[in-house]
């Protein structure tokens, strides 16, 4: 089935130790994202990246990384510069029609103690 | 992007239609708006979406106000799988991001 696939899908680490979570996708879409959602909260964009090679700061990159090296692959790295690292994250991807909708992962709880 | 807003909570029977709506005031001409619900720790998962004509597909209806300052999501059906978050969300076609708001929490009663 295509679709995208995060893991693992729930996650824990120690305060000062950078994590990476995965985002994979085989749907072919050139753009992928990452959010971020607290609770209660809406959704908040961290990264995106809309070609291989190529990626922009959303609304609250800072304490976060990101890189695309492979079109399929969006792995976040949380780092220790983060202040408040728990929370639930979201990868999506689309194409880069002009309303090509986002598709989105079911998520990875990341729990920072 | 243009701000919405939403209803934070509504409730509906089970068979009947479910009507949510969402203000965008301010929107643009080239701002389409989109739909996405998301159930309790998965992923949002999209709905529909339109640029100023009605647009119906399987799960839904959205209805555009002539103005566009408005837009009604429609599940005709309502069923106890439909309880989750209603996001109504505008995005400049072209731009690679969604601004997400509150949402309205739909609850469904037997």
């Amino acid at each position: 089935d295509g679709g995208i696939t995060q893991s693992p899908k729930y996650l824990f680490r120690k305060e000062g130790q950078n994590v990476t979570l995965s985002c994979e996708q085989n749907l072919n879409h050139d753009a992928m994202y990452w959010y971020r959602q607290d609770p209660g909260q809406g959704l908040r964009l961290i990264y995106y990246s809309q070609i291989v090679n190529d990626f922009q700061k959303g609304d609250i990159a800072e304490g976060y990384s990101v890189s695309r090296e492979k079109k399929e692959s969006f792995p976040l790295t949380v780092t220790s510069a983060q202040k408040n690292p728990t929370a639930f994250y979201l990868c999506a991807s689309s194409n880069r029609d002009d309303n090509s909708p986002l598709h989105f992962g079911n998520g990875t709880r990341l729990t920072v103690t | 992007d243009a701000k919405t807003t939403q209803p934070p909570s509504m409730d509906c029977a089970e068979g009947r239609a479910a009507n949510l709506p969402c203000n965008h005031s301010t929107i643009s001409g080239n701002e389409y708006v989109y739909w996405y619900r998301q159930i309790h720790s998965q992923g949002p998962q999209y709905i529909i979406h339109g640029l100023k004509n009605n647009e119906t597909n399987e799960m839904a209806s959205l209805i555009i106000t002539e103005d566009r300052k408005s837009s009604t999501l429609i599940l005709p059906h309502a069923t106890l799988r439909d309880t989750a978050v209603y996001y109504c969300i505008v995005r400049v076609g072209g731009a690679q991001k969604l601004v997400f708001g509150q949402g309205t929490r739909l609850t469904i009663n037997p």
